[in-house]
């Protein structure tokens, strides 16, 4: 049980190169979100999915787009890099009406 | 999901009981508070949450006032690797429209001296 895995853990992009940030967990939980966080700040809501095949926006939802194929996987795509998108990124995932658990985040730079 | 109120930064002794308070004036009759932190960066970490009676787990315990509009989250006995960012949460689980999604303020940042 791995719990909810972020991949890559680190990433340096040129600005308007895409890219796509995986997240899996194995806990066969409903809902999945991806984050935000910049410097000195708390965790913005990008995107959310309630169960396969469901998503909807979050706070911050411009640049990004998800999709939710199967229970296990909540890919989060950059269209494409700006500079503003550099920030770090966790995922989460919970069970219906439980406390969510969070990836270790990847790290992103836009240059 | 109602806002919360945390305060910017507070100082704790090691050894000693840590108390985080957390204002939710507009919250509801069927939101929960959560609490999260986030240790140095990492992903945030589940800590407790409650509905209107005080809970207690092996982390920390929880006391919502009786009106719901405030709550304090108490680290017994706190040591230097409780220094971290707490977040304060209100939110409806039980909602058929419940969408797992949280939604965070800025947290307290605890430091924990020697």
């Amino acid at each position: 049980n791995a719990g909810v895995t972020q991949t890559p853990k680190f990433q340096v992009l040129k600005t308007g190169q895409s890219m796509t940030l995986q997240c899996a967990q194995d806990m066969n939980h409903e809902y999945m979100s991806w984050y935000r966080q910049d410097p000195g700040m708390g965790l913005r809501l990008i995107h959310y999915s309630v169960g396969a095949g469901i998503t909807d926006q979050g706070e911050v939802p411009n640049g990004y787009n998800v999709s939710r194929s199967t229970t296990e996987d909540f890919p989060l795509r950059l269209l494409s890099a700006a500079p503003s998108q550099t920030s770090v990124y966790f995922c989460a995932s919970s069970p219906r009406q439980k406390a969510a658990f969070f990836g270790q985040g990847t790290r992103l730079t836009v240059v | 999901d109602a806002k919360t109120t945390q305060p910017t930064s507070m100082d704790c002794a090691e050894g000693r009981a840590a108390n985080l308070p957390c204002n939710h004036s507009t919250i509801s009759g069927n939101e929960y508070v959560y609490w999260y932190r986030q240790i140095h960066s990492q992903g945030p970490q589940y800590i407790i949450h409650g509905l209107k009676n005080n809970e207690t787990n092996e982390m920390a315990s929880l006391i919502i006032t009786e009106d719901r509009k405030s709550s304090t989250l108490i680290l017994p006995h706190a040591t230097l690797r409780d220094t971290a960012v707490y977040y304060c949460i209100v939110r409806v689980p039980n909602r058929s429209s419940n969408t797992g999604k949280l939604i965070f303020g800025q947290g307290t940042t605890l430091q924990v001296k020697p």
